[in-house]
């Protein structure tokens, strides 16, 4: 069984601080993980992903994160927070495998950005 | 632009009535989904769709159902058994990229309150 938990349903910065959200994943080979991000009322756009092609992934926005099997993470950072960045984020995983690969949530993040 | 079209966006129902949320994608995806969101729960998964007049379904299909005629269409029906359907619905297809991970797109949802 595959699983993601997101530490923290809340998280506050102020603006020009370091953004960190964690993620922590359980799988049983190695996976594809993902982060999305949702703005009020609107779908999930996915931020960035990792498919073992480098540890270290960039996304958009100015998000990146870095995949670590020995801690089983991938949290996300980025340097800088801006008032834009406030939304909800999801880390997800699936697993590579032929035909249909269901795709696992964890409960989501909340990012407040504090001018 | 291609996308994936949700209406309507919000929805009010009387306890006993069944309603149906449109999905309409423009993509050319093989392989829809339905989500439910619900705060502090993630996303769960309702059905899913992987070519035209298939579909399974996900975590928690008890009192919804749905269709797949079309490519391009996949609408769910929120039935009278649906025992608290109050939540936002989320419709994605999905993409294949070259590392093989599966990679979803979503409508921007609609809000179904149960008065």
């Amino acid at each position: 069984a595959q699983s993601v938990t997101q530490l923290g349903s809340h998280v506050s910065v102020s603006e020009g601080a370091l953004v960190l959200l964690r993620c922590n994943y359980s799988s049983s080979v190695p996976p594809y993980l993902f982060w999305y991000v949702q703005y009020p009322n609107q779908g999930l756009q996915l931020l960035l992903k990792y498919t073992s092609a480098a540890t270290l992934v960039k996304g958009i926005n100015g998000f990146e994160a870095e995949f670590k099997k020995s801690e089983t993470s991938f949290h996300l950072t980025k340097p800088s927070a801006h008032m834009s960045d406030a939304a909800e984020y999801f880390c997800a995983v699936s697993h590579p495998s032929g035909g249909y690969q269901k795709v696992t949530f964890g409960t989501g993040t909340k990012l407040q950005v504090i001018p | 632009d291609g996308g994936i079209t949700q209406s309507p966006k919000y929805l009010f129902r009387k306890e006993g009535q069944n309603v149906t949320l449109s999905c309409e994608q423009n993509l050319n995806h093989d392989a829809m989904y339905w989500y439910r969101q619900d705060p502090g729960q993630g996303l769960r998964l309702i059905y899913y769709s992987q070519i035209v007049n298939d579909f399974q379904k996900g975590d928690i299909a008890e009192g919804y159902s749905v269709s797949r005629e079309k490519k391009e269409s996949f609408p769910l029906t929120v039935t009278s058994a649906q025992k608290n359907p109050t939540a936002f619905y989320l419709c994605a297809s999905k993409r294949t990229d070259s590392s093989g991970a599966n990679v979803l797109t979503f409508g921007a949802g609609s809000r179904l309150t149960v008065l």
